[in-house]
């Protein structure tokens, strides 16, 4: 089982519409949760980070956490073509080593 | 302020041959991080620095790789006798702590995309 699994998609939504992202981790210590988007052939941007339970919004992304699930989730609203990029779950235990799922490719249909 | 930087941008060298490739992450964050990242993958860890400190380095793919950051702030990767399997593009990425919750948001780099001819 690898330990931050995502669907690698490709995710298609028309513009406008919900796009929703899911990531499952293996290590239940795990404390701290980021989603990076990358562009391609540019480096991992920063969009959330979330460390506790329930819904972080920020914009038009909203971030969810469910440690008992081991869950993690990105909502994305009013999806933009500008949007279409891999979007990487990343989870931190605690110590140094941050893991990075594999990313799911969203795709925005204008 | 400035980013993460990384130099060279772009590596060609020969099978056999040494590699350096640097980081000089933002400025006063304590924590830099180096990834080797394959194409259609997440960045995959190699190890952590914390201040001059290298306090993880169980990501490193055997003993041709090094790290070094020894007056805790640029980074040096060394990859000695370089393989076609090192190809891939190393990033390194920085934050403010790499343990305290909240401060351990990292921040990347642009990449140095190495070729093994």
């Amino acid at each position: 089982q690898k330990e931050v699994e995502q669907n690698s998609g490709p995710l298609s939504v028309p513009e406008g519409a919900i796009a929703s992202l899911n990531c499952t981790y293996s290590d239940r210590v795990s404390q701290s949760f980021f989603w990076y988007r990358q562009y391609s052939g540019k480096s991992p941007e920063l969009i959330m980070s979330i460390y506790s339970n329930g819904d972080k919004e920020d914009g038009r992304f909203t971030a969810q956490l469910n440690k008992a699930s081991q869950y993690v989730s990105l909502l994305i609203r009013d999806s933009q073509p500008s949007d279409s990029a891999t979007y990487l779950c990343a989870v931190n235990t605690g110590g140094f080593k941050t893991i990075f799922g594999a990313g799911t490719r969203l795709f925005v249909k204008a | 302020g400035a980013g993460v930087s990384q130099s060279p941008r772009y590596k060609v060298t020969k099978r056999g041959q040494d590699v350096a490739l640097r980081c000089d992450p933002i400025s006063g964050h304590v924590s830099l991080y180096w990834y080797r990242q394959a194409l259609g993958q997440g960045p995959e860890f190699l190890t952590y620095f914390n201040y001059e400190a290298q306090q993880d380095k169980s990501g490193l793919p055997n003993d041709r790789f090094s790290a070094e950051r020894p007056e805790g702030s640029i980074s040096t990767l060394t990859i000695q006798r370089t393989e076609q399997r090192d190809s891939a593009m190393y990033r390194c990425a920085s934050s403010l702590s790499g343990r305290a919750l909240y401060d351990n948001e990292q921040f990347f780099g642009p990449g140095t995309r190495l070729t093994v001819l």
